[in-house]
């Protein structure tokens, strides 16, 4: 059981609008800046989001980042194929002192 | 190129002995806090430990299922971190990442090695 609840699957139609929920605790989200990581089958995570809503260099405008209280949402607008991927949620947990990651979600373009 | 290339993954016995190396370039890597997380076959991201810089008194932190038993150290000048794993079990199998942030990220991990995979298997 991970520290942070994702859904496992999502899904979406290319051109869509699809949102990826992260619940966590006041020791993790509630107190700590929540990234997202981004991983296509067979490679390694990619940073999409860091500091709850800011993207790095290179990473489209198409996905964004937000959090309220002890949850962050990813969302990604005018869904493309290639956006197939998994996604994880992480933040530092005061509690553990380690880094938390949720378990990820499998999103499938339609 | 920012780039981190790990190495040392293998198979290896209940019980026995593993030294994962993460070779770093392209960045200062003497004042990076280097982290390892691992991915065991079909599951999610799981953190390991870091390694602070020793700026930042270079003290390490690990995760409970492998505190006691992993131990992160870095050399900083060959800019290498390793990952010294002891009394491995079956649920130590997984892809091992060293990953860093090479810019302020809040936490966040920008940069990623390839990955290399260590099985835990009799």
């Amino acid at each position: 059981q991970s520290v942070l609840t994702q859904p496992p699957s999502a899904s979406g139609t290319p051109g869509q609008r699809v949102t990826i929920s992260c619940s966590g605790s006041s020791s993790n989200i509630g107190s700590n800046t929540v990234n997202w990581y981004q991983q296509l089958p067979g490679t390694a995570p990619k940073l999409l989001i860091y500091n709850n809503d800011q993207r790095p260099s290179g990473v489209p405008d198409r996905f964004s980042g937000s959090k309220s209280g002890t949850s962050a949402s990813l969302a990604i607008s005018g869904l493309q194929s290639e956006d197939e991927a998994d996604y994880y949620c992480a933040a530092w947990d005061d509690s553990l002192n380690v880094v938390v990651f949720g378990g990820g979600t499998k999103l499938t373009v339609l | 190129e920012v780039q981190l290339v790990e190495s040392g993954g293998g198979l290896v016995k209940p019980g026995g002995s593993l030294r994962l190396s993460c070779a770093a370039s392209g960045f200062t890597f003497i004042n990076a806090w280097m982290t390892w997380v691992r991915q065991a076959p079909g599951k999610g991201l799981e953190w390991v430990g870091r390694i602070k810089s020793k700026t930042d008194d270079g003290t390490t932190d690990c995760a409970a299922p492998v505190k006691g038993r992993f131990t992160i150290s870095r050399d900083d000048s060959k800019n290498t971190l390793f990952l010294e794993m002891n009394s491995l079990k079956t649920e130590d199998t997984a892809v091992y990442y060293c990953t860093t942030a090479t810019v302020p990220t809040g936490g966040g991990f920008d940069v990623w090695g390839q990955g290399t995979r260590v099985t835990v298997s009799s």
